[in-house]
């Protein structure tokens, strides 16, 4: 089952902050954050594994609630560079250990 | 590397006809993937296999659709025959382990007319 993640598009200005959210329902192993430029294929961000970790790539972060199977992914004093859709990946664990389901994607987009 | 090569990169073929895409990842990973990208489902997983052997096909949508992967540097995902529904993007991927990154191949672009 795929992770759901919302919203489905964001529009920002230069310097503006955005939250994408991703649920699952099922316990998670990790979360992935990849981002896709049209055309292009999906791009590593970063891997957020069991224990409720935040991670940072310069303007960039994600937390994990592993209670609540959810992960957040925020994008701080946007650039024009940010534009592209974004999607979470999720790996559960037990017999899903290695299998690893993308949500429907949330598309960025950012104006000068 | 981590480099995945898929081909073709686009593949313009017309209704029933077989269509195979390929892909030769870099060899040493455990996990390859195989996901169908369209607007309206995202990223969808078809197949995924584990040290070559086939683990869950769940995500294959039909019979038409099948996969092998006869090494750890070869792959294939076939349709017979190819629909127009079939119109896609179809991703290659692959992991070293649970809990690490994956890499994409360029992907196929897959028109059926």
């Amino acid at each position: 089952q795929q992770p759901v993640q919302s919203p489905q598009a964001v529009i920002l200005r230069e310097g503006e902050d955005a939250v994408i959210n991703c649920s699952s329902s099922k316990a998670l192993y990790s979360v992935h954050w990849y981002r896709q430029k049209h055309g292009e294929a999906p791009v590593f961000l970063m891997i957020l594994l069991k224990g409720g970790e935040q991670k940072g790539h310069e303007k960039i972060s994600a937390s994990f609630n592993e209670k609540k199977q959810q992960s957040s992914l925020y994008l701080t004093a946007s650039q024009l560079s940010y534009s592209g859709t974004y999607f979470c990946g999720t790996e559960a664990g037990g017999t899903s250990y290695g299998k690893l389901t993308f949500g429907q994607g949330t598309i960025l987009t950012v104006h000068p | 590397d981590a480099g995945v090569i898929q081909s073709p990169r686009h593949e313009v073929t017309e209704m029933g006809q077989e269509v195979t895409l390929r892909c030769k990842p870099i060899s040493g990973h455990d996990y390859l993937f195989w996901y169908r990208q369209t607007m309206m489902r995202g990223l969808e997983l078809l197949i995924y296999f584990n040290n070559n052997v086939p683990i869950d096909d769940s995500g294959m949508p039909e019979d038409r659709f099948s996969a092998k992967m006869p090494n750890a540097s070869f792959s294939t995902l076939k349709i017979q025959p190819s629909e127009p529904r079939d119109s896609a993007v179809y991703f290659c991927a692959v992991r070293w382990g649970g809990g690490t990154e994956a890499f994409f191949g360029q992907g196929t672009r897959l028109t059926v007319v």
